[in-house]
């Protein structure tokens, strides 16, 4: 079973200070990473995806990934209270047409 | 351009009814992925179609299926209901432009309620 595992939290962090999510996936190979932003009640929202080990950086948002420990993260920096949402992890690759979503992240940032 | 729409937003169904779920991708777009999502459960994938064909399927019963259209528009099925298939239904397009998984857009996705 190809699974991406991500701490459900919530994760707390005060306004200002940067929010780090990790997520880890099973299957080796896969070969693309996305992070969703959900509000509640909403549908999610791409942040960033990234296909190369290293960094990338959107903005406040810095994706991680690093293929060897299958391990992906999301820094958000200066977060702020509309940052406060579940963020999901997803992994895919090539031939399966099927990404699989880890069950999130419950951020809250603190004003 | 616009984005994934889907339609109907909100849906109250009994046990035993069938409904049938619309998807409009992104113009462009080839391939329709669906999902389920439940607070326990997560976003769980249904299937997914490009160029008219389901080229791969989640772990559903047969209760579940869906289609694509030559214009990449979907619908999907849900026969008997249940009580368990309440959930956020999400529809995602992605460009698809080569053969390799590709960036996924969703839908602001159906509310099924089964009564």
């Amino acid at each position: 079973q190809k699974e991406v595992e991500q701490n459900s939290g919530p994760l707390s962090v005060p306004e200002g200070a940067i929010a780090s999510l990790n997520c880890t996936y099973s299957d080796r190979g896969s070969q693309s990473f996305f992070w969703y932003r959900q509000y509640s009640g909403k549908s999610p929202e791409l942040i960033m995806f990234i296909y190369s080990n290293g960094d990338k950086e959107d903005g406040r948002f810095t994706a991680q990934l690093n293929k060897a420990s299958q391990y992906v993260s999301l820094l958000i920096r200066d977060s702020q209270p509309s940052d406060s949402a579940t963020y999901l992890c997803a992994a895919s690759g090539t031939g399966g047409f099927k990404t699989i979503f880890g069950a999130g992240t419950r951020l809250f940032v603190k004003a | 351009k616009a984005g994934v729409t889907q339609t109907p937003r909100y849906l109250i169904k009994t046990r035993g009814q069938q409904v049938t779920l619309s998807c409009s991708p992104i113009s462009g777009h080839r391939s329709v992925s669906w999902y389920q999502q439940t607070p326990g459960q997560g976003l769980q994938f249904l299937f997914e179609y490009f160029s008219e064909t389901q080229r791969n399927k989640g772990n559903f019963p047969g209760r579940f299926s869906g289609r694509q259209f030559s214009n990449s528009r979907s619908e999907m099925n849900v026969s008997t209901l249940e009580l368990g298939d309440s959930a956020l239904y999400l529809c995602a397009s992605s460009p698809m432009t080569s053969g390799s998984t590709d960036t996924q857009y969703f839908g602001p996705g159906t509310r099924l309620t089964v009564l």
